[in-house]
């Protein structure tokens, strides 16, 4: 089955500077890759979506690449503040059916003023 | 907006107790999932529906059951409440079609079993 691992658990980051965040994955490639933030006690909120034949995505300060050679996404912010601190989580989308989502456990950043 | 309503963010229920979580969207969405997150371990997936009264199972669904009634409305069933059951439920609902197969949660409702 297919195994998701983001990074690291936790990352803290210096305000201005960019967050970089990995998604790996095992096995094959899905159609499409999504993020997400998640604030404590709150559900996720969808950020962007990447097709596998898009290199990069941008939306304002974010940008997502997604590479199916090395079956990895990166999820980078850039010029962080602290109210970008919050657990993000990546999800392959296989759409294969209406069960399209695998998430991963995510990564809490922490961006210090 | 889309939107997702919970019927409960704080719910404690006792050992034994058969529990019912309701989810509520407004955006029409043909799909609507169940999820459980536990710390470490992720958002898992415990039921899934396309279609009123149609269900599937996802990667967890022992000691869950659920209904679909209506097309907005998907309820969470814990049959029997067991202390391992204790954890952070999320509904969430799509609409599967297109490009528009990103995800829209609710806030989540924080389960306890004593």
């Amino acid at each position: 089955s297919q195994k998701i691992e983001q990074n690291s658990e936790a990352l803290n980051i210096q305000e201005g500077k960019t967050a970089t965040l990995t998604c790996n994955y095992t096995n094959y490639s899905p159609a499409y890759l999504q993020w997400y933030r998640q604030d404590p006690g709150r559900g996720p909120v969808f950020l962007l979506l990447i097709r596998e034949n898009e290199k990069e995505k941008r939306k304002e300060r974010l940008k997502v690449t997604f590479d199916t050679t090395l079956k990895q996404s990166l999820f980078h912010i850039t010029a962080s503040q602290p109210a970008d601190s919050a657990t993000y989580l990546c999800a392959l989308d296989h759409r294969t059916g209406a069960n399209n989502l695998f998430f991963g456990t995510g990564t809490r950043l922490t961006v210090i003023p | 907006d889309v939107k997702v309503t919970q019927s409960s963010r704080y719910l404690v229920k006792r050992t034994g107790e058969k529990v019912f979580l309701e989810c509520v969207q407004d955006m029409d969405h043909e799909n609507m999932f169940w999820y459980r997150q536990d710390p470490g371990l992720g958002l898992r997936l415990i039921y899934f529906s396309y279609d009123v009264k149609m269900k599937e199972k996802g990667d967890i669904p022992e000691g869950y059951s659920v209904s679909r009634e209506k097309k907005e409305r998907f309820s969470l069933i814990l049959e029997s409440a067991s202390t391992n059951q204790t954890s952070m439920y999320l509904c969430a609902s799509s609409l599967g079609t297109g490009d528009s197969y990103e995800q829209y949660f609710g806030p989540g409702t924080r389960l306890t079993v004593t």
